[in-house]
């Protein structure tokens, strides 16, 4: 059973700081999704990577995947009160096949003004 | 922009009874999904469906459910006998890809369905 663990659960910092919440596993995943998810909604994809070593870039929003593919991380730069929300992490396992996402149980950021 | 449509938002039913959930996948898109989350907990996958057969299921998935597409647009799923545990958001996904080397596939969710068993 593949497992993705996040942290932190729950940060809470100022406008205008900077973090980085982490999605590990000890498993290799053929993809990393990162989703953001509000109360009562459905997730909404922010980016894939695929490759080790790989980084994507969303304005203030920083995706690397680790050189394994078993790790990858979001950094969140001048943070902002609109980042505010629920992030997930979620690996396609290795292989071909219509593959179920693993998900994590993700990080609830709150950012205050 | 196309997104992935599910009807009801919410549905309450009774336990023992029969719930059909619906959704509308991206229209050029193939591979089809649903995940549900119970409240407080993870997203956790239930089905994949790929050219009108089941391709990958979970251990949550029984035998008390079941996928359909009836038609080219809507694809559902069915709990045959509710139980007060399978309270959740149901969510239904879809992607155009699969998970072959070389390509990626992103998987877009629905809004989701709330369903309440009492």
């Amino acid at each position: 059973t593949q497992l993705l663990e996040q942290s932190p659960q729950f940060l809470s910092i100022q406008e205008g700081e900077n973090l980085t919440v982490y999605c590990n596993s000890s498993s290799v995943f053929s993809s990393l999704q990162w989703y953001r998810q509000e109360p009562g909604e459905g997730p909404v994809l922010l980016v894939t990577v695929v490759t080790g070593g790989e980084v994507k870039k969303l304005k203030r929003l920083t995706f690397q995947f680790g050189d394994a593919r078993k790790d990858s991380s979001l950094h969140i730069t001048a943070a902002q009160p609109g980042d505010t929300g629920l992030y997930l992490c979620a690996g396609g396992a290795s292989g071909g096949g219509a593959d179920g996402l693993t998900f994590g149980k993700g990080t609830h950021l709150i950012i205050q003004p | 922009e196309p997104e992935v449509t599910q009807t009801p938002s919410h549905q309450v039913t009774q336990m023992g009874q029969e719930v059909i959930l619906r959704c509308v996948p991206i229209s050029n898109h193939l591979y089809f999904y649903w995940y549900r989350q119970i409240l407080g907990q993870k997203v956790e996958f239930l089905v994949s469906f790929y050219n009108n057969e089941i391709s990958e299921k979970s251990e949550i998935f029984d035998d008390q459910f079941s996928v359909e597409r009836p038609d080219g647009s809507n694809f559902t799923l069915k709990i045959r006998s509710t139980k007060l545990e399978d309270s959740a958001m149901y969510f239904c996904a879809s992607s155009e890809f699969s998970g072959l080397a070389g390509t990626t596939y992103e998987q877009y969710f629905g809004p989701g369905t709330r369903l309440t068993v009492t």
